[in-house]
């Protein structure tokens, strides 16, 4: 079926440098998305949204691209900190009704200092 | 001055009990959800509440009830628990069901023995 997904179970960075995570989406009606941190024994923590008439949107050291002509979604975290390793997923909207989000797999992202 | 809050965090249990978890946000949200995330790290909706109105109810054994007392408060309640079900369980919020963040609370653990 249609799923959004995250095929890089793993990201290491270097403290200081940038950090791109992808994500692929197979809907072509999805009309929201978003991205979520986890780290170990939390819950998803809100980073940034961006609905489908957008293609860019930027926030306090994140930006979230949106190319819905290749359904490609990414986030870039700016001088990624310690603090940012954690598992990142994005989501979906599908244009369902009742802010249904379907989660992508994950990327796991360690800072190395 | 938590948003959402789990209680319990962590739940261990043996087959075939019944147990419940509930769920409080005081974000003065309008929509409640649970879901599921398994070992992997998947995470996928189980149920959705808008102002105590079930909105989404996915594919999910009818072991599994939500009840929704009002709208700060979304309950889980499992019955004749199964292997299977050993996942950890968020709750979370959004403003209303149209294309909002949700907020996630820091789940609970549940185990069976």
């Amino acid at each position: 079926g249609e799923s959004v997904g995250l095929h890089l179970p793993t990201l290491s960075v270097q403290e200081g440098d940038n950090s791109i995570i992808n994500c692929a989406y197979s809907n072509s009606a999805s009309d929201y998305f978003i991205w979520y941190k986890q780290e170990s024994g939390k819950g998803p923590q809100f980073i940034i949204d961006i609905r489908s008439n957008m293609d860019k949107r930027q926030g306090q050291r994140v930006t979230v691209l949106l190319n819905k002509t290749v359904k490609h979604l990414s986030l870039q975290i700016a001088a990624t900190q310690p603090g940012d390793s954690a598992v990142y997923f994005c989501a979906e909207n599908r244009g369902a009704a009742g802010n249904k989000l379907t989660f992508g797999g994950g990327t796991r992202v360690l800072v190395k200092p | 001055d938590t948003a959402v809050s789990q209680t319990p965090k962590y739940l261990v249990t043996q087959m075939g009990n019944d147990k419940s978890i509930k769920c409080e946000q005081n974000l003065g949200h309008d929509t409640m959800y649970w879901y599921k995330q398994d070992s992997k790290k998947f995470l996928k909706i189980m149920f959705s509440y808008n102002n105590k109105e079930l909105i989404i109810n996915e594919t999910v054994p009818n072991r599994f009830s939500p009840k929704s007392p009002d709208k700060a408060h979304l309950n889980l309640h499992i019955n004749s628990l199964e292997l299977g079900d050993s996942a950890v369980y968020f709750c979370a919020s959004s403003q209303d069901q149209v294309n909002q963040p949700q907020h996630f609370g820091d789940g609970t653990r549940l185990s069976i023995l």
